[in-house]
């Protein structure tokens, strides 16, 4: 059973970075046959994709948010990170990291695990 | 990159079906058989209920179907239980790489 957790700091200031951190345990981020991703839902609000990282480092992201998102792969450790720049209230949410069909999977481009979601707020 | 076109609230008696509508573009719903859904209850992260307009994960309700008509998927619940209600997304890819969320529909079981 795959599962993901999200770790990083809660509360994050304006104009800061926020960054988070997704544990991989069950599966690998070297799979070539998934896609792992970070999705995030305001209070109350919708789920937004943020975008995703393939195990060789290739990224993908909205393009609402591409200036401001970094991802990265780390396959020693079988984690990926997001990194926010120059945050904002609007960025207030739940963050989930998720894992992503890719072609071989059999769930091509549909979110098949996700994590409990960690809320990071942003405040001075 | 819009969101996709959800009803805000949708709701039904226990028993009953009901239907979730997802409106998109063609360039979104429209071009590709890539739409997924996903259930939400309050506080919980997302589970994952269709992939490809249509197809069942396993372990999930053969209550729960999916269908696509042009720009327009649909989430269908048959025979209703107080366990379905929650929030409802669909998922479409969007080209490019990308992925783009339906606003959410809150399922109320009377």
């Amino acid at each position: 059973q795959v599962q993901l957790q999200e770790s990083g700091p809660g509360l994050v200031k304006p104009s800061e970075t926020l960054s988070l951190t997704c544990t991989v345990s069950g599966g690998s981020v070297s799979s070539g046959s998934y896609y792992w991703s970070w999705i995030r839902q305001p209070p109350g609000k919708g789920l937004k994709w943020i975008g995703y990282i393939y195990h060789s480092g290739s990224t993908n992201y909205n393009p609402s948010l591409k200036s401001r998102v970094t991802m990265s792969v780390d396959t020693s450790k079988n984690q990926f990170s997001l990194k926010l720049s120059s945050v904002t209230a609007a960025d207030t949410a739940v963050y989930y990291c998720a894992r992503i069909g890719g072609d071989s999977s059999g769930y091509y481009k549909a979110i098949d695990y996700w994590g409990q979601g960690t809320l990071v707020t942003v405040s001075s | 990159q819009s969101a996709l076109t959800q009803p805000a609230s949708v709701s039904g008696s226990p028993g009953q079906s009901i239907t979730i509508s997802c409106t998109g573009t063609n360039s979104d719903v429209g071009s590709y058989n890539l739409v997924s859904w996903y259930q939400q209850h309050p506080g919980k992260a997302p589970k994952f209920i269709i992939y490809g307009v249509s197809n069942r994960p396993s372990g999930i309700s053969n209550r729960f179907s999916g269908s696509k008509s042009v720009n327009t998927a649909s989430l269908t619940i048959s025979g209703l239980q107080a366990e379905d209600e929650a929030d409802y997304y669909c998922c479409s890819y969007a080209g490019g790489s990308t992925l783009v969320f339906g606003g959410g529909t809150k399922l109320t079981v009377l």
